[in-house]
């Protein structure tokens, strides 16, 4: 696609169900990055992906929280039991060394818990 | 691990005044250093980059600027426009794909 892409763009749930937010990134990017950003707050990293090598994973705020990525192009992730401080949008993120490695995000998913 | 600290954190210029923002950080492996551009209820826009081997890049109004020895880089609006009221984040990596830390961000008011 013409840039990454996430849904839901908007996601209300009740405390302690589970929720999956998807990206897809630009085509042809290898690595993928998620980040959460909180009300009025600065891009806190959670995971990294780059091709087939083992995740960066140590953003993860907690075991509720895990991303996978299906054949090196589409990202889930999961925040499983949610609570209220999960309240946040997550902006998803892909780059490439074909394009400078310049890192390019997607317009969030917003999460509510209630 | 890499450290990026960002000032101020909010900023108030009057319409066609220069505004300035800078970042410092703790990594001296890191070489490239990007700037984005957050309007309100949108994901972050790369607005320009610089890599460590050039101290300053311009496009049109917007010009970066970058000291490896004091480690410290800053973002340079001339002549700015409501258009550019936003929240600005300045981000540091060692390139070859490795994440990005960013500062806490400015958030850029321009008064007609």
């Amino acid at each position: 696609g013409a840039g990454v892409s996430q849904s839901p763009s908007n996601k209300v749930t009740e405390k302690g169900k589970d929720v999956e937010l998807r990206c897809d990134p630009i085509s042809g990017h290898t690595a993928l990055y998620w980040y959460r950003q909180s009300l009025g707050q600065g891009l806190e990293f959670l995971i990294y992906f780059q091709g087939n090598s083992a995740p960066d994973k140590s953003g993860l705020p907690s075991d509720r929280f895990s991303a996978e990525r299906t054949g090196g192009s589409v990202s889930t992730l999961t925040i499983q039991r949610t609570q209220q401080e999960d309240s946040a949008v997550y902006l998803c993120a892909s780059s490439s060394s074909n394009s400078g490695n310049t890192i390019y995000f997607g317009e969030g998913s917003w999460l509510t818990v209630v | 691990g890499e450290n990026v600290e960002q000032h101020p954190s909010t900023l108030s210029v009057q319409e066609g005044d220069s505004a300035v923002i800078k970042c410092t950080y703790s990594d001296s492996a890191s070489n490239y250093f990007p700037w984005y551009k957050q309007e309100l209820g949108k994901g972050p826009q790369l607005i320009i980059d610089i890599r460590s081997n050039v101290g300053e890049k311009k496009d049109q109004r917007i010009a970066v600027t970058l000291n490896k020895t004091a480690k410290h880089f800053s973002l340079h609006i001339t002549e700015t426009q409501p258009e550019d009221s936003a929240v600005y984040f300045c981000a540091a990596t060692k390139q070859g794909a490795q994440k990005l830390v960013f500062g806490q961000g400015t958030r850029l008011t321009i008064n007609p």
